[in-house]
């Protein structure tokens, strides 16, 4: 199993670029989330999927889309990249069967310039 | 959204000692979680617990619901129990999750 994979682990980007951050988890789980986290700060959730085909907007989804269309992946696509949106992304999948526990990857790092 | 606050926001240790991590949110919940990362950035998670009491080794967690608080112990401290914790908390949508800004913690040898 390994578990929740995101790539790339660093990029930088230039304003105005776009690009899409993968994750994909072996688990089978049916939820998955985006997170982002800025330096000393909590996280906070952008999208978030409850199966195939279905998701929906977190506390701050502006600038940012997503798709899924299996039960593995989960990208998440940025467009016209902004300052603003330098910071560390976490995916993180989660089901019943685990009792709801969210298990997260390790993390890509955004720097936007 | 949830109001999800944490305290205290630093704390240092000695080896051995233990402590006493709080979580406060502004509404009922219906999902609550418990986050540990490490110094390399990794979240692991610690606990579900909406409410009632968890034990796992050295640490435990206990959620009063009707009172909006949950509590992290750690006993027995150790180095590598360094990092941050973070609750987080979500009611009415299950998967809508809003953390807090973290417990920092350090644990000295």
């Amino acid at each position: 199993n390994a578990g929740v994979t995101q790539t790339p682990k660093f990029r930088i980007l230039k304003i105005g670029q776009s690009m899409t951050l993968q994750c994909a988890q072996d688990m089978n789980h049916n939820y998955m989330y985006w997170y982002r986290q800025d330096p000393g700060m909590g996280l906070k959730l952008i999208y978030y999927s409850v199966g195939a085909g279905i998701t929906d907007k977190g506390e701050v989804p502006n600038g940012y889309n997503v798709s899924r269309s299996t039960t593995e992946d989960f990208p998440l696509r940025l467009e016209l990249a902004a300052p603003s949106q330098t910071s560390v992304y976490f995916c993180a999948s989660s089901s019943e069967t685990s009792s709801y526990e969210q298990y997260f990857g390790p993390g890509t790092r955004l720097t936007v310039t | 959204g949830i109001q999800v606050e944490q305290s205290p926001p630093d704390l240092i240790l000695q080896e051995g000692a233990n402590s006493t991590l709080r979580c406060n949110f502004s509404d009922s919940v219906n999902n609550l979680q418990w986050f540990h990362q490490n110094p390399w950035g990794q979240l692991i998670n610690l606990f579900y617990i909406p409410s009632g009491t968890k034990q796992n080794g050295r640490l435990s967690a206990t959620t009063v619901a009707t009172e909006r608080y949950s509590l992290l112990y750690i006993s027995s401290s150790q180095t590598t129990d360094s990092g941050v914790y973070f609750c987080a908390a979500s009611r009415g949508n299950f998967n809508k999750f809003y953390f807090g800004s973290g417990t920092k913690l350090n644990v000295k040898p």
